[in-house]
């Protein structure tokens, strides 16, 4: 069935370098898609989206790339810090306000 | 944005019995939203909740199992009905204001 999911479950980096998160979406109906962040104890946090018209959005030390041909998302957060620890899932829209959420991926950020 | 508060944090119950989760919005929101996330996955979503309506549950989620109300714009509860292992998860309240916000989540263990 159309999914979206993560190639890597576990991504461990050290501090100062650069992270980057992948996300292989199927439905190539997509329009809408997210990134969050969710920390140990906590609920999902909205860190950036973009829409299907876009390639490229950027926000503070993260960026979103966004390839339509191979449906593929990516996060990468720029000088990587030990408060970036934490799950990161993707979630797509498909025409409605409703996002379904990836399988996840833990990002370690070694000192 | 929404800040959103659940109550209880966390509880460990007995198969059998039933628990429900108190979520309160710091705003009035239209749309609300109960997930479950199950140790080490992604989130589910059980159901919207809009105020003066019937919530609508996704497949797999039913009424009788998982009862929710939504008496006004700020509060919403959810039950975990005649419990069993199978339900110990994290719940999540969440609402929709520009972006998805998300409570802290209710972490719920059934011995």
């Amino acid at each position: 069935g159309e999914s979206v999911g993560l190639h890597l479950p576990t991504l461990s980096v050290q501090e100062g370098d650069n992270s980057i998160i992948n996300c292989a979406y199927s439905n190539s109906a997509s329009d809408y898609f997210i990134w969050y962040k969710q920390e140990s104890g906590k609920g999902p946090q909205f860190i950036i989206d973009i829409r299907s018209n876009m390639d490229k959005r950027q926000g503070q030390r993260v960026t979103v790339l966004l390839n339509k041909t191979v449906k593929h998302l990516s996060l990468q957060i720029a000088a990587t810090q030990p408060g970036d620890s934490a799950v990161y899932f993707c979630a797509e829209n498909r025409g409605s306000y409703i996002p379904t959420f990836g399988r996840g991926t833990s990002l370690i950020v070694h000192p | 944005s929404a800040v959103i508060s659940q109550k209880p944090s966390r509880d460990i119950c007995q198969r059998g019995t039933s628990l429900t989760i108190q979520c309160q919005v710091d705003s009035q929101v239209t749309m609300m939203f109960w997930y479950r996330q199950q140790p080490g996955q992604s989130l589910t979503l059980i159901a919207t909740a809009n105020q003066g309506s019937e919530a609508t549950y996704e497949s797999g989620f039913v009424i009788d199992k998982f009862p929710i109300s939504r008496p006004n714009l700020t509060f919403s509860t959810l039950t975990v009905s005649n419990m069993s292992p199978e339900d110990s998860s994290i719940y999540l309240c969440s609402v929709l204001e520009g972006e998805q916000y998300f409570g802290p989540g209710t972490r719920l263990t059934v011995t």
